[in-house]
């Protein structure tokens, strides 16, 4: 079984152009969480998403948007970038539902480097 | 609100030396808790958890015991290999507030 995935693996933008990173859950899995994780800077929670709808949002700029599709797939916009959106973001896909025991599963994420 | 506080590191060891990886939080709620770790260049993965006090999650030889009186979670294995470097993440995650709360990561080395 396919486990979560991101795409693409790597993307150069420069500043102020848009960045589109998107995310494919494990089948069965209708929840899906974008986290931020800067060089130095751990892993930052940024959006959850639980069948279409944001559930929750981390402390980051409105430039930083997303959405849940039908089909549970996901993608994460970036706007007017700037340098220290340069990061690795990864999602994750865990079993809908509020249950703390559900495991969260990573994908393998996507480099975005801003120049 | 949730937190989590993590051994500093990075941690050096020697092949076949034991390991622990100090881990406390502050929850809300009643939290699950979890380490992840990140293999050089990868994602998270999975290694253990625990969902309720005194449980002890275990897998690949590495263990963590569930400890509500001491709001603990550390991460422990008795004999290291060189496979075993990478950076290792506690996280919780209480009910009623779905996301994973991480602490700030320990990168650990094994020396051959």
């Amino acid at each position: 079984e396919a486990g979560v995935t991101q795409s693409p693996t790597h993307l150069i933008k420069t500043r102020g152009q848009q960045a589109t990173l998107r995310c494919s859950p494990i089948s069965g899995h209708t929840s899906v969480y974008w986290y931020q994780q800067a060089l130095g800077l751990g892993l930052q929670f940024l959006l959850w998403y639980d069948e279409g709808e944001e559930r929750n949002r981390g402390n980051f700029p409105p430039r930083f948007s997303g959405r849940q599709f039908p089909n549970y797939s996901s993608e994460l916009n970036v706007n007017a970038l700037e340098l220290e959106d340069s990061a690795l973001y990864l999602c994750a896909s865990s079993l809908g539902g509020p249950s703390s025991g559900n495991t969260i599963y990573f994908g393998e994420g996507s480099w975005l480097t801003v120049v | 609100g949730d937190s989590v506080t993590q051994m500093e590191g990075p941690v050096t060891l020697s092949e076949e030396a034991f390991l622990t990886i100090n881990c406390t939080y502050t929850a809300t709620g009643y939290p699950s808790l979890f380490w992840y770790v990140q293999y050089p260049g990868e994602g998270l993965q999975l290694l253990l958890k625990a969902t309720k006090a005194d449980d002890k999650g275990s897998n690949k030889g590495f263990e963590a015991t569930y400890r509500k009186e001491t709001t603990s979670f550390h991460l422990e294995k008795g004999s290291v290999q060189v496979s075993d470097s990478a950076v290792y993440f506690c996280a919780l995650r209480t009910f009623g507030n779905e996301k994973l709360t991480f602490g700030t990561g320990t990168r650990l080395t094994i020396i051959p």
